[in-house]
């Protein structure tokens, strides 16, 4: 079956700093991995997403994420946190059916950036 | 249209009351998903449609909760005789495939009072 944690309820960097979001899975598949960003009242939208090619992905708005089998990982990282990164982080693995709209989430991460 | 349109955006409603939740997809996509976000259970898959193959209902969580999508396009969620645990955001996703990039709507809250 498959499962994804996510340590860390909130996260609280300044402004500049190292933003490190948590994520590790369970899967008896190779899996799909995602990041999705859910800013205030608005939906959900994808920021990178790790199919198997790169283990190393590259996202948008700066956003990168290292996929780790050993470790079972799929941390995200940005080097800077700007104050507009402010937002839920949610990581999510696919079901396993291989359809990658089919996805299991994390519990969420928020994200504060002090200025 | 430009993306993923949920109506209403917030609806309260009784306990015991049915509630249709909608769902206007991006025009072309032929993929349309449920999820509901909760407080106590995150976000969770509910349904899946794709073109005019049966749907994947393995996520409804009782026989009270069923959709359908007229069309290949719009779809409607609905709750029958709602309880207070069936409180939560509703959120549709369309893409353009299997397995192609999902686009989210802002959702629709519901409140069972």
């Amino acid at each position: 079956a498959q499962s994804v944690t996510q340590l860390g309820s909130h996260v609280s960097v300044s402004e500049g700093a190292l933003v490190l979001l948590r994520c590790n899975y369970s899967s008896s598949v190779p899996p799909y991995l995602f990041w999705y960003v859910q800013y205030p009242n608005q939906g959900l939208q994808l920021l990178l997403k790790y199919t198997s090619a790169a283990t190393l992905v590259k996202g948008i708005n700066g956003f990168e994420a290292e996929f780790k089998k050993s470790e079972t990982s799929f941390h995200l990282t940005k080097p800077s946190a700007h104050m507009s990164d402010a937002a839920e982080y949610f990581c999510a693995v696919t079901h396993g059916s291989g359809n990658t709209g089919k996805l299991i989430f994390g519990q969420g991460t928020t994200l504060q950036v002090k200025p | 249209g430009a993306g993923v349109s949920q109506s209403p955006s917030n609806k309260v409603t009784e306990k015991g009351k049915d509630v249709e939740l909608r769902c206007d997809p991006i025009s072309g996509h032929t993929a349309l998903y449920w999820y509901r976000q909760s407080l106590g259970q995150g976000l969770e898959f509910l349904i899946y449609f794709q073109g005019n193959s049966a749907p994947d209902k393995s996520g409804l969580p009782s026989d009270r909760f069923s959709a359908e999508r007229t069309g290949g396009s719009v779809s409607t969620l609905t709750i029958q005789r709602t309880q207070q645990e069936d409180s939560a955001v509703y959120l549709c996703a369309s893409s353009s495939g299997l397995n192609e990039k999902l686009f989210f709507g802002s959702g629709t809250q519901l409140s069972v009072l």
